[in-house]
């Protein structure tokens, strides 16, 4: 069974441009999260995805956005990029309960100059 | 505050050697605890994990043990190998709606194992 992939793996981008990056899930699993992972802050939760339904979302600001298609293939968004936005954005997915492992993509490395 | 915290930030240890990796929690309502594994350039790999109703549990090579009492959690690697070089993070997750898909991440411990 295939994992986790994101696309693409490297990013390089500027400041006040926007970017998407994409995350198809193991085949079957339903729920979407991502991640921000820097290494002062570590692993945050930006948001969650269930059946094209955001349903539980972490403390970053509006520029961070995200949806899901009825395939399960989720994205994400980051309007008005800033130097700080810099980092890995990982994805993880899973069935859809609490309680439950996730499993990652490799993640896409957003550098933002 | 809501945290899962790891006591050291590096372990270096000896092939062959057993290895104890720990973290902190300091919510008693969490109920499920997990660990992962990061390699360099790759996202975190499932290790094990443990549900609160459980003290021990065991994997291949790895045992996962959970003190609810001191709110403690730790990771145990027997015979330590070379590709068991990573950062480990501890996560936990708690039950109800408002809770799916969200791990609380520990900062991680670096394993270093010297041949």
């Amino acid at each position: 069974k295939a994992g986790v992939t994101q696309t693409p793996r490297y990013l390089i981008k500027t400041r006040g441009q926007q970017v998407t990056l994409s995350c198809s899930p193991i085949s079957g699993h339903r729920s979407v999260s991502w991640y921000q992972q820097t290494p002062g802050q570590g692993l945050q939760f930006l948001f969650e995805y269930f059946s094209e339904t955001q349903r539980n979302k972490g403390n970053f600001p509006g520029r961070f956005s995200g949806r899901q298609f009825s395939n399960s293939r989720s994205e994400m968004n980051v309007s008005t990029l800033e130097l700080g936005d810099s980092a890995l954005y990982l994805c993880a997915s899973s069935l859809g309960s609490t309680n439950e492992k996730l499993f990652f993509g490799s993640g896409t490395q957003l550098s933002v100059l | 505050g809501e945290s899962v915290g790891l006591h050291l930030p590096t372990l270096s240890v000896q092939e062959g050697d057993n290895s104890i990796i720990n973290c902190a929690y300091s919510n008693s309502a969490s109920d499920y605890f997990i660990w992962y594994k990061q390699e360099s350039g790759k996202g975190p790999q499932f290790i094990i994990d443990i549900r609160s109703n459980m003290d021990k549990r065991q994997g291949q090579r790895v045992t996962v043990l959970l003190n609810k009492t001191v709110k403690h959690l730790s990771l145990q690697i027997a015979a330590t190998q070379p590709g068991d070089s990573a950062v480990y993070f501890c996560a936990e997750n708690r039950s109800g709606s408002g809770n799916t898909g969200k791990l609380i991440f520990g900062q991680g411990t670096t394993l270093q194992v010297k041949p």
